[in-house]
């Protein structure tokens, strides 16, 4: 159970265009669902935490307009990174969660390649 | 601030071998500690917990305790196995309940050969 599907699992893009990514809690309802990146050799630093229906709170230094977090259900949330360029190029991880915030359901992850 | 640190891998283990990883941490008031695998292609999995200071998280043959006084969450396993091959984070959670963020370590990966 607690299955956290993330699609895709990798996705190349060109430079000023935009890249949605798909966080699905797929046998349960998540009440909160995290943003995650991870750069090489580093550890999951969090961008943002967002509660089904309504906005995201984002983490210090992560820019709103620039990644734009949609919680539409108690089973989506998605990322949007917009008008991407190469210094987005990372590994972006989701979670959700649905009693305790620190018990959290991990999605495989998407590596984003901005050329 | 809150912070986490776990010793850098790789390690490299043959199976049976006994295996430590350290974690150290750093917080303000009494955090809940965790520690996460990753196997290959697959999102992160709680691995055990601890909530409170001289608590044992177990599971799956791996312990790790809480200690205060130390400020430590080492991961411990008495004899790894291949499929133990797997990147493990150690994290905490600096507030109970709806308050819990969780901050990680770096991650430490460990290979285990037959």
């Amino acid at each position: 159970g607690a299955v956290v599907s993330q699609h895709p699992s990798w996705v190349i893009c060109k430079s000023g265009t935009s890249v949605k990514i798909e966080c699905r809690s797929l046998d349960f309802q998540a009440t909160t669902m995290f943003w995650y990146r991870q750069f090489p050799k580093q550890s999951l630093m969090l961008m943002a935490t967002s509660n089904e229906g309504s906005k995201a709170t984002y983490e210090q230094g992560v820019e709103k307009d620039k990644f734009l977090i949609n919680h539409a259900s108690l089973t989506l949330s998605t990322l949007t990174v917009t008008s991407a360029h190469p210094e987005d190029s990372s590994f972006y991880i989701c979670s959700a969660s649905y009693r305790e915030k620190n018990i959290q359901y991990f999605g495989a992850g998407t590596r984003l390649s901005v050329l | 601030g809150n912070s986490v640190t776990q010793m850098e891998g790789p390690v490299t283990l043959s199976e049976e071998a006994f295996l430590t990883i350290n974690c150290t941490y750093t917080a303000t008031g009494y955090p809940s500690l965790f520690w996460y695998v990753q196997y290959p292609g697959e999102g992160l999995q709680l691995l055990l917990k601890a909530t409170k200071a001289d608590d044992k998280g177990s599971n799956k043959g791996f312990e790790a305790t809480y200690r205060k006084e130390t400020t430590s969450f080492h991961l411990e396993k008495g004899s790894v196995q291949v499929s133990d091959s797997a990147v493990y984070f150690c994290a905490l959670s600096a507030g109970g309940g709806s308050q819990g963020n969780l901050i990680f370590g770096k991650g430490t990966k460990l290979s285990v050969k037959p």
